[in-house]
This record gives structure tokens, sequence and C-alpha cells, in this order.
């Protein structure tokens, strides 16, 4: 399963509302992941199965979608949210990964 | 707290070998699945292999099947990743990660740089 984030790169201020899409090239039911990565670090997961938030994540961060469309909403961006967001599907394995959306500093 | 560190890591000519290990702590590693996870700047992250709490299944992504062997030691609470047959384009940073259901990758080691070079 192919998947294809948009866009690859996004330019926002502190207090913005950023959304990153996911596609699946074929349906992964709810079965969608996403994480939060900066330099030099392992990524850090912000959501399962498409909407729940992990533990300890702030609720600034959401999730939503089902089947090939799904997006990553965050809410009055704060400065430590400026970093690399991948999605992954679970459906089936391998679980494959989202290219990455680099949001950074306007 | 739930701590994973992999090692083993390093420079090494292309055609040639490597083992990397992961040694997890502060959870209860024999009940999870564990997983490899590589990066590299220009594929991104990319899914390398799982294997089942009690070593009896193991899934690779099919461009590494042949080349690479993940195993575990729940006696010694150790992930294992063997690499032969290395290609430059192996070069990357590569994660041990626990594994829940739908593949969720919830927690992460540090990684380690293998670089494939001669």
């Amino acid at each position: 399963i192919q998947m294809t984030q948009s866009p690859s790169s996004l330019s926002a201020s502190v207090g913005d509302r950023v959304t990153i899409t996911c596609r699946a090239s074929q349906s992964v039911s709810t079965h969608l992941n996403w994480y939060q990565q900066k330099p030099g670090k392992a990524p850090k997961v912000l959501i399962h199965a498409a909407s729940s938030l992990q533990s300890g994540v702030p609720s600034r961060f959401s999730g939503s979608g089902s089947g090939t469309d799904f997006t990553l909403t965050i809410t009055s961006l704060q400065p430590e949210d400026f970093a690399t967001y991948y999605c992954q599907q679970g459906y089936t394995t391998p679980g494959t990964f989202g290219q990455g959306t680099r949001l950074e500093i306007k | 707290e739930v701590q994973l560190v992999e090692s083993g890591g390093g420079l090494v000519q292309p055609g040639g070998s490597l083992r990397l290990s992961c040694a997890a702590s502060g959870f209860s590693f024999s009940t999870y699945w564990m997983s490899w996870v590589r990066q590299t700047p220009g594929k991104g992250l990319e899914w390398v292999a799982n294997i089942k709490p009690d070593g009896s299944d193991k899934y690779y992504v099919d461009s590494m099947k042949g080349r690479f062997t993940i195993s575990r030691d729940n006696a010694q609470n150790s992930l294992y990743l063997q690499m032969n047959s290395l290609r430059a384009e192996d070069t990357a940073v590569y994660y041990c990660a626990t594994e829940a259901p739908i593949a969720l990758l919830d927690h992460w080691g540090q990684g380690t740089l293998v670089t494939v070079s001669s």
C-alpha cells in the first residue's frame, strides 16, 4: 500500500491552524497512525487508529478519516510543533509510511 | 520507563555484514512484537522487519528478504538484525521499536547509523 502525504512542506506561524493530508492507495480502514519527528530524534506517536490521541499528546492535535483519506490537524501551532510529520498504515504488512510533511516556521 | 538502546552500527564495505542489537528494558519484552525501521535521507522512514513475541513468526519488506534476518533473545531482553550483502542503499539510521496492534510503533530507540561505503 502506497501512502502519499500533502503538502511535502508547509510554512506557518505560531497560533495558526494547519492540516496535513495522507492518502492511501487502497482502503486501510482506520488503521492509520501519525508520528512527529524532530531533527536528530526518533519519531513519536501522536495519533493511532486514525483519530485516537496517544497518551500525553496535547489536545491541539487531532486526526480524522477512514478508508483512503486522512487528515492531521494542529490547532493553535506552538513553537515546539515545528517538525516533520509522517502517516503510516497498519492495515497490511509492511506498515508503509508517507514521505513526510515538513512544518516550518514562517 | 520503556528504554530501547540500539548498537552495532558503523561503516561497512559493500557486500559486507553487520549485526545490530537492541537492548530493551522497562517493559515485558517477551510479550511484545518488535520491529526494525530505517530512515534514509532519500526514502524517509521504511519499515524493515518485525518479529512475534515468541520469535515464531517474522516478516520482512520484500527488498530485504534473504539478506536481513531479525531475531530475538527474550532471556536477554534483546532484539537483533543480521544484515548481509549490504549495499550503498542500505545506508540509514536503523531504529528498533515496540509494535502494538495496527503496526503502531509506540516506543523507539535512539537509532544507530549504518554507512555502507568503500
